[in-house]
């Protein structure tokens, strides 16, 4: 089975702390992303990654950064955590050629 | 642009009901159609798919079919239970190696 890890499933920042947020996948997907869950707005996509290094803004980049140095880990960063950035976050990887996402558990983050 | 609309929840319904949640996109292309699901404190998880038009997919009694006439791709399912609680997400995927659309979600809620 694919398993898809997530570092913290529930954080507490405040407000200008450097945010760290981790994934991790056992199944050496090329493919990962980072969304966020917000109530009546659905997954919204952050970044994604096709590769080791190589990255992709999604709809909603702003205010984040990531990084892939390994092809198993897949690193969102949040540079000075804001309010808004209270959030759910959701890592996702997938085999190119398969269509199936495979989602970890979830980061719920509170920015105080 | 690609975009999935479904309906507005939360949808509550007794235990043994029929149920159906609408979902409609608009995409360029033929893109491949999702549905996911996701339990409380979970992360989502794949439900079906379907690739082409008038596919049907299908699992754990869930059901959607590809019409690409309408736009549309309907969940159902005939007799939920109690563990059919979640929120479902509808999405689609255009033809490459793009991230997943994603549609609001939609809560479910089955009563006893």
């Amino acid at each position: 089975d694919v398993k898809v890890t997530q570092s913290s499933r529930y954080l507490v920042k405040r407000t200008g702390e450097k945010v760290f947020l981790e994934c991790v996948q056992d199944m050496d997907h090329e493919n990962m992303f980072w969304y966020r869950q917000d109530p009546g707005l659905g997954l919204r996509l952050i970044y994604f990654s096709y590769d080791v290094k190589m990255k992709e803004k999604g709809d909603i980049p702003e205010g984040y950064s990531v990084s892939r140095e390994k092809k198993e880990r897949f690193s969102l960063i949040l540079e000075s955590a804001s309010t808004n950035q209270t959030s759910m976050y959701l890592c996702a990887s997938s085999l190119t050629g398969d269509e199936t996402q495979y989602f970890g558990p979830g980061t719920r983050l509170l920015v105080l | 642009g690609n975009s999935v609309t479904q309906m507005e929840g939360p949808v509550t319904l007794s235990e043994e009901a029929f149920l159906t949640i609408n979902c409609t996109y608009t995409a360029t292309g033929y893109p491949s159609l999702f549905w996911y699901v996701q339990y409380p404190g979970e992360g989502l998880q794949l439900l079906l798919k379907a690739t082409k038009a008038d596919d049907k997919g299908s699992n754990k009694g869930f059901e959607a079919t590809y019409r690409k006439e309408t736009t549309s791709f309907h969940l159902e399912k005939g007799s939920v239970q109690v563990s059919d609680s979640a929120v479902y997400f509808c999405a689609l995927r255009n033809s490459g190696n793009t991230p997943l659309v994603f549609g609001k979600g939609t809560r479910l809620s089955v009563i006893a």
